[in-house]
């Protein structure tokens, strides 16, 4: 099974300041047919998980343009650009290349 | 609006049994791929199951493998998880979510419904 590693595991963040947590694969997420299986979620408190980033760098729809994705290969990383109060969660990054789907283990971003 | 409501949770012995359902709502159910997710409590989350739109694609994990049947009515937008010789480990919350539009991969989830496995 691939294994995401995300750093750190947590993160506190005062309101309007970037945020950024990295995700790490122990195998390319990039496939044959070019495109990189790499997602990012924020599951907030109490609440259930929601898709923010797909493919690397898609925002989903209705997702702010605060949070942004990039990376390549097997190092990837989510950015807040200004982190608000309804950003606070876990982030959890996913590979979708290969089944077993897995997740890594979360980030908790809490408000300073 | 998309609206996945499941049902079928709650207390059942080692061993037991129970059926999942997710009642899928504000989309073209049989266009898109479904999947199931379980989260136990206070822990991360799990890719438990996959399906095809057509219902003829199935997946799971090598955890549930044997013991889980994923299906679906697409002529009622209903998902199902037949969960059969539950364990302790299986308590979860276990959640139905949508796949993206275009591919198969995790989108749109639902509340979520606790499954406790306990005597």
């Amino acid at each position: 099974d691939i294994v995401m590693t995300q750093t750190p595991l947590s993160l506190s963040v005062a309101p309007g300041q970037p945020a950024s947590i990295s995700c790490k694969s122990s195998q390319s997420l990039l496939h044959g047919d070019g495109k990189t299986y790499m997602y990012w979620y924020l599951q907030r408190p109490g609440q259930s998980p929601v898709l923010l980033i797909y493919e690397v760098s898609s925002r989903f729809s209705g997702v702010p343009d605060r949070f942004s994705g990039s990376g390549s290969g097997t190092d990837f990383t989510l950015k807040i650009s200004r982190v608000e109060a309804e950003d606070i969660g876990v982030y959890y990054c996913m590979q979708g290349i290969h089944l077993p789907w897995t997740f890594g283990q979360g980030t908790k971003v809490e408000i300073k | 609006e998309v609206q996945l409501l499941e049902s079928g949770g709650g207390l059942v012995q080692p061993g037991g049994s129970l059926r999942l359902s997710c009642a899928a709502s504000g989309f073209t159910f049989n266009n898109y791929a479904m999947i199931w997710v379980r989260q136990a409590p206070g822990k991360g989350l799990e890719w438990v199951s996959s399906i095809g739109g057509g219902g003829r694609d199935t997946y799971y994990a090598d955890s549930v493998k044997g013991r889980v049947t994923i299906s679906r009515d697409n002529s009622k937008n209903m998902l199902f998880l037949q969960m059969n010789s539950l364990r302790a480990e299986d308590t979860a919350v276990y959640y139905c979510v949508k796949a993206l539009p275009i591919g198969t991969r995790p989108a749109y989830w639902g509340q979520g419904t606790l499954v406790t496995v306990s005597s």
